[in-house]
């Protein structure tokens, strides 16, 4: 049964500062990962997706890589704001389950002015 | 921005209660999808659709029910709310080849059963 864990659980910054959101899962056997953003009592806003077969992804200020064989992902935020704010959520979609996505339990992060 | 609903956004209703869970798309896709989130746990997928009059059950043991009967909708239906179904439920779609597809998804209805 695939697992996901993200590390921190939550996270406090300055604007302005990068950084790092980790993401790792239990089983490789994935078609793709896909990090989405919640803000409180909203739905899920997808930032970036990658497929198995790439490294990484980039979006604006975003950056997402997947090393596969190790079951990680990371999310790379530039030049953090205050608009940042909210959960950021990792789910993988395992093969030979359609597009079910299992999900983390999510980084609440907080940029502070 | 998604083109997807959910009807009601809030819920407050009293134990018995059969409620629907109303979840539209207007994209066309054919997958739809509904998850339960407990506050600060993570997202559970309950039920699925890969198209019209096709529902399956997801990864979550749940006391509710789907129906497929139209591409852009997919309502989810407690017959009894009880308590312990107190929680948010997502709505989401997608479509194209699994590597590569996104799900979408809709503002989410927060149900409390008293």
């Amino acid at each position: 049964k695939q697992e996901v864990t993200q590390i921190p659980a939550a996270l406090s910054v300055p604007e302005g500062e990068n950084l790092v959101l980790n993401c790792s899962f239990t089983d490789s056997a994935i078609y793709n990962l896909q990090w989405f953003r919640q803000d409180p009592g909203k739905g899920l806003t997808s930032l970036l997706l990658i497929q198995s077969s790439q490294r990484e992804q980039t979006s604006g200020r975003l950056n997402a890589s997947l090393d596969k064989s190790s079951g990680r992902s990371t999310l790379y935020i530039a030049a953090s704001q205050p608009g940042d704010s909210a959960t950021y959520l990792c789910a993988v979609s395992n093969t030979g389950g359609g597009n079910k996505l299992t999900f983390g339990t999510g980084t609440q992060l907080k940029v502070e002015l | 921005e998604a083109d997807i609903y959910q009807t009601p956004r809030y819920l407050v209703i009293g134990t018995g209660k059969k409620i629907t869970l109303e979840c539209s798309q207007t994209m066309g896709h054919d997958k739809m999808y509904w998850y339960q989130q407990d506050p600060g746990m993570e997202l559970h997928l309950i039920h699925y659709s890969y198209g019209v009059n096709s529902t399956e059950k997801g990864d979550l043991s749940s006391e509710s029910t789907v129906s497929r009967i139209r591409t852009e909708h997919f309502p989810l239906t407690l017959e009894s709310a009880r308590p312990s179904h107190t929680s948010q439920y997502l709505c989401a779609s997608s479509a194209g080849q699994f590597f590569q597809e996104t799900q979408y998804f809709g503002p989410g209805t927060r149900l409390l059963v008293l």
